[in-house]
């Protein structure tokens, strides 16, 4: 069984400072992990995906995450929040049968002028 | 390329009744996939489809059911609807079911409220 925990629902942060979203991965195969970002009523946009490869991935509009296996961990970070990236983000493990991802409960992203 | 686009975006029926949603997956995708997003519960996997045939289930009851024709479409029927089916529904296709690594890439979703 697979399963993604988001650490802190809420996260906020000035505009202009780091952002960093938590993201630790339970999974009993190698795991395809991935961030989505979700706007208001809006489906889900991929930023990145992790699938076995570089243990550090470079997504859209500046954001990056590192897979470390001994922690179990996909952070998303970006080194300058904007205020366009306030939006709610996803983590989310896939196994190999088939497309079905597990998702995380979500962390919704503030940014402060 | 045309994205995901799903059909309707809004919806709003009563208890009992049921709905059919559909899915159009971005061309060449032959897998689709269904997510319920509701505030309680957060994005939940409901099936996925690859060429006419149901690859996965999540853990929803036998009132919620899907298919996907020969062109790749899908749909996905919920009958006699509760109030907790309430939810952004959402649908994402992928181009093959290549065991988990592919990007699956998300319609706007149809919003459903059951009354």
């Amino acid at each position: 069984a697979q399963s993604v925990t988001q650490l802190g629902s809420h996260v906020s942060v000035s505009e202009g400072a780091l952002v960093l979203l938590r993201c630790n991965y339970s999974s009993s195969v190698p795991p395809y992990l991935f961030w989505y970002v979700q706007y208001p009523n809006q489906g889900l946009q991929l930023l990145l995906k992790y699938t076995s490869a570089a243990t550090l991935v470079k997504g859209i509009n500046g954001f990056e995450a590192e897979f470390k296996k001994s922690e179990t961990s996909f952070h998303l970070t970006k080194p300058s929040a904007h205020m366009s990236d306030a939006a709610e983000y996803f983590c989310a493990v896939s196994g190999s049968a088939g497309n079905m991802l597990t998702f995380g409960g979500g962390t919704r992203l503030m940014v402060k002028p | 390329k045309a994205g995901v686009t799903q059909t309707p975006r809004y919806l709003i029926k009563t208890r009992g009744q049921q709905v059919t949603l559909s899915c159009s997956p971005i061309s060449g995708h032959r897998s689709v996939s269904w997510y319920q997003q509701t505030p309680g519960q957060g994005l939940q996997f409901l099936f996925e489809y690859f060429s006419e045939t149901q690859r996965n289930k999540g853990n929803f009851p036998g009132r919620f059911s899907g298919r996907q024709f020969s062109n790749s479409r899908s749909e996905m029927n919920v009958s006699t609807l509760e109030l907790g089916d309430s939810a952004l529904y959402l649908c994402a296709s992928s181009l093959a079911a290549a065991g988990g690594r592919e990007t699956q890439y998300f319609g706007p979703g149809t919003r459903l409220l059951v009354l």
